[in-house]
């Protein structure tokens, strides 16, 4: 059964650093992989959707890459903001269905 | 564009209450989907629909039923509400034509408490 997992859970920054958060996946076989944000008590944004056959995307100051052999992606965050405080989720599409798998999220706190 | 619009925003239900969400995009996606989202456990899909006039169950289907009523309509309805149905539910609908470009894009989510 694929599992989609982020470490840490949560992560304290100072302004201006630069980041990176985690996505590990237990199947390789996957069919894509989006990051979302997520600020609190509101819904999901999309950032980026990486496809099987891709290895990275970039938008601003955000580029995310996948490793499918190793079951890895991450989430590269230049000069970070406060305004980059939220909670980020990635999601894998393990196959045709069009469904996703969440992983739990990793909580940023960019401190000014 | 609206993007993808649910409706209502907050909802008090009484244990044994049936109810309907509302969700609708604007977007003219095929896929559209309900997920519900629990501390501690995630964001879990209830019902899918992958184009206009099919739907299939996802990870916790149980005590849910779902309608296409068309291309931007997907309504969830709970029949007798229960306790464990607490949660904040989001829609969200899929512009990919194959299912390795699908991005999904959500609604701003119903709160709803069962009593």
């Amino acid at each position: 059964k694929q599992e989609v997992t982020q470490i840490p859970a949560a992560l304290s920054v100072p302004e201006g650093e630069n980041l990176v958060l985690n996505c590990s996946f237990t199947d390789s076989a996957i069919y894509n992989l989006q990051w979302f944000r997520q600020d609190p008590g509101k819904g999901l944004t999309s950032l980026l959707l990486i496809q099987s056959s891709q290895r990275e995307q970039t938008s601003g100051r955000l580029n995310a890459s996948l490793d499918k052999s190793s079951g890895r992606s991450t989430l590269y965050i230049a000069a970070s903001q406060p305004g980059d405080s939220a909670t980020y989720l990635c999601a894998l599409g393990p196959d045709s269905s069009y469904k996703l798998i969440f992983g739990s999220g990793t909580r940023l706190l960019v401190r000014p | 564009n609206a993007g993808v619009t649910q409706t209502p925003k907050f909802q008090v239900l009484k244990t044994g209450q049936s109810m309907t969400l509302q969700c609708a995009q604007d977007m003219n996606h095929n896929s559209m989907y309900w997920y519900r989202q629990d501390p501690g456990m995630g964001l879990r899909l209830i019902y899918y629909s992958a184009s206009e006039g099919t739907t299939d169950k996802g990870e916790v289907p149980n005590g849910y039923n779902v309608s296409r009523l068309n291309k931007r309509e997907f309504s969830l309805r709970l029949e007798s509400a229960a306790p464990s149905q607490t949660s904040v539910y989001f829609c969200a609908s899929g512009r990919g034509t194959t299912s390795s470009y699908n991005e999904q894009f959500f609604g701003p989510g119903t709160r709803l408490t069962v009593l």
